[in-house]
């Protein structure tokens, strides 16, 4: 079974640029979170999808956070424009249920200069 | 405002011996606790979890306790292996049987396990 896949791995952006992270579930899992770790503090919950529906959002931080789940398979996430405050790794997780212990992948370590 | 605190960085322990890792929170709210293992580029994985209906949950090398009255909690690995070395993750959720499985994490501890 693949587990949860997000791309690309690494971006560098220039502050006000846009950026769109991409996050693949495991197959079947309809529940989909975002969390987020800025270097040095704690990870940070960001939103949960139930399917296509936005179930929990408020960890969003602000109106520049854009996250889809068109169909309720893959998500993106855009940062639209990007700050410096942005940086940090973006981490995607997914379960079959609502339940804990869910799986994450392996994150997106953004850098924006 | 840090509701779920490891106050120590990095913990460093010979091989075979007990590791113990500890973690406090503030929200009274917080009814169901989890810790997870984090690799370096690799996305944490979850390890054990204990509801506040208990005080001890075992799997296998890993126990974690829980103290409500002090708000603590500790994960107690016996006996360590190198390949325990890793970032570990207090994470905890204001749970309460219903639909809210938001994670609040630690800072987290980076554990070193010596040969």
């Amino acid at each position: 079974e693949a587990g949860v896949t997000q791309f690309p791995s690494h971006s560098v952006i220039e502050k006000g640029q846009t950026v769109t992270l991409r996050c693949d579930p495991i197959s079947g899992h309809d529940n989909l979170y975002w969390y987020r770790r800025v270097m040095g503090k704690e990870i940070k919950f960001l939103l949960h999808f139930v399917k296509e529906s936005k179930q929990d959002e408020s960890g969003m931080p602000n109106n520049r956070f854009l996250a889809e789940r068109t169909g309720g398979t893959y998500s993106t996430l855009k940062v639209q424009p990007a700050e410096l405050e942005d940086s940090g790794v973006y981490f995607c997780a997914s379960s079959p249920r609502q339940e804990f212990g869910y799986t994450f992948g392996s994150g997106t370590r953004l850098t924006v200069v | 405002d840090q509701q779920v605190k490891q106050n120590s960085p990095s913990l460093s322990v010979q091989e075979g011996r007990i590791s113990i890792l500890n973690c406090d929170y503030t929200n009274s709210m917080f009814d169901y606790f989890l810790w997870y293992k984090k690799y370096p580029a690799e996305g944490p994985t979850f390890l054990i979890s204990i509801s506040s209906i208990k005080d001890k949950n075992e799997d296998g090398r890993f126990t974690v306790f829980l103290n409500k009255s002090a708000k603590h909690l500790s994960l107690h690995i016996v006996p360590s292996q190198p390949g325990d070395s890793a970032v570990y993750f207090c994470a905890a959720s204001a749970y309460s049987g219903g639909s809210n499985y938001k994670l609040t994490f630690g800072k987290g501890t980076l554990l070193t396990v010596n040969p």
